[in-house]
């Protein structure tokens, strides 16, 4: 199965800086279909960005999506205190379907 | 809107089963693979399996084969998810979630359901 390496483990930055997140995978994602999801506390993730650059509607254009073949980056531009949560990238072209092990972002 | 609704949290001795369901509304429910995912305390999702309402296919993670038993009510739009013999280890929040095909990302999810494995 391919293995999903996410950095850095918590990102700490103060609201209106920008976070990259990257996502690194074992090998090259079928199809660039690599998903990001956002997690916050007691709550299910929610889906973000698809197809590695695809935002899901109602998500804030703050949040963007990038990258290609094995590389992949989510962009939070301009951060606000409610971005704080962990956020999870998934590979969904080859099964099973595997999940990085999550960025925290946390907001000073 | 779309929403998946799941069952209250469950607290199981080791070696019983857990059964968790996930009632799906907002759409049509045999058009879409339902998958179950788990994350145990501060941990990481970890993908379970899926089960297509429409034919009752399953496909299950390696390491629960033999534990995992996936079923669905297409009377009532609704999936079950079973885990047998449990262990310590099993104590996780367990999500449902949507997806359009076997292998892809998931748009909607349950709320999630804690299941706690305690003698």
């Amino acid at each position: 199965e391919i293995v999903l390496t996410q950095s850095p483990g918590t990102l700490s930055l103060a609201p209106g800086e920008r976070a990259t997140l990257s996502c690194r995978a074992s090998q090259s994602v079928t199809s660039n279909y690599l998903a990001w999801y956002q997690q916050k506390p007691g709550q299910a993730p929610r889906l973000l960005i698809y197809g590695a650059s695809s935002r899901v509607t109602g998500i804030p254009d703050r949040f963007s999506g990038s990258g290609s073949g094995a590389d992949f980056t989510l962009t939070i531009t301009r951060l606000e205190p409610e971005d704080s949560a962990v956020f999870y990238c998934q590979q969904y072209g080859t099964s099973p379907g595997t999940f990085g092990q999550g960025t925290k972002v946390e907001i000073k | 809107q779309v929403q998946l609704i799941q069952s209250g949290a469950e607290v199981k001795k080791p070696g019983a089963s857990a059964r968790v369901s996930c009632e799906a509304s907002g759409y049509t429910f045999t058009a879409y693979y339902m998958h179950w995912m788990r994350q145990a305390p501060g941990q990481g999702l970890e993908w379970m399996g899926w089960i297509n309402p429409n034919t009752g296919a399953t496909n299950f993670a390696q390491k629960f084969q033999g534990r995992v038993t996936m079923t669905t009510d297409t009377s009532i739009n609704t999936s079950y998810l079973e885990l047998s013999r449990l262990e310590s280890d099993d104590t996780a929040v367990y999500y449902c979630a949507r997806a359009i095909r076997a292998a892809y990302y998931f748009d909607s999810w349950g709320q999630g359901t804690l299941v706690a494995v305690s003698s």
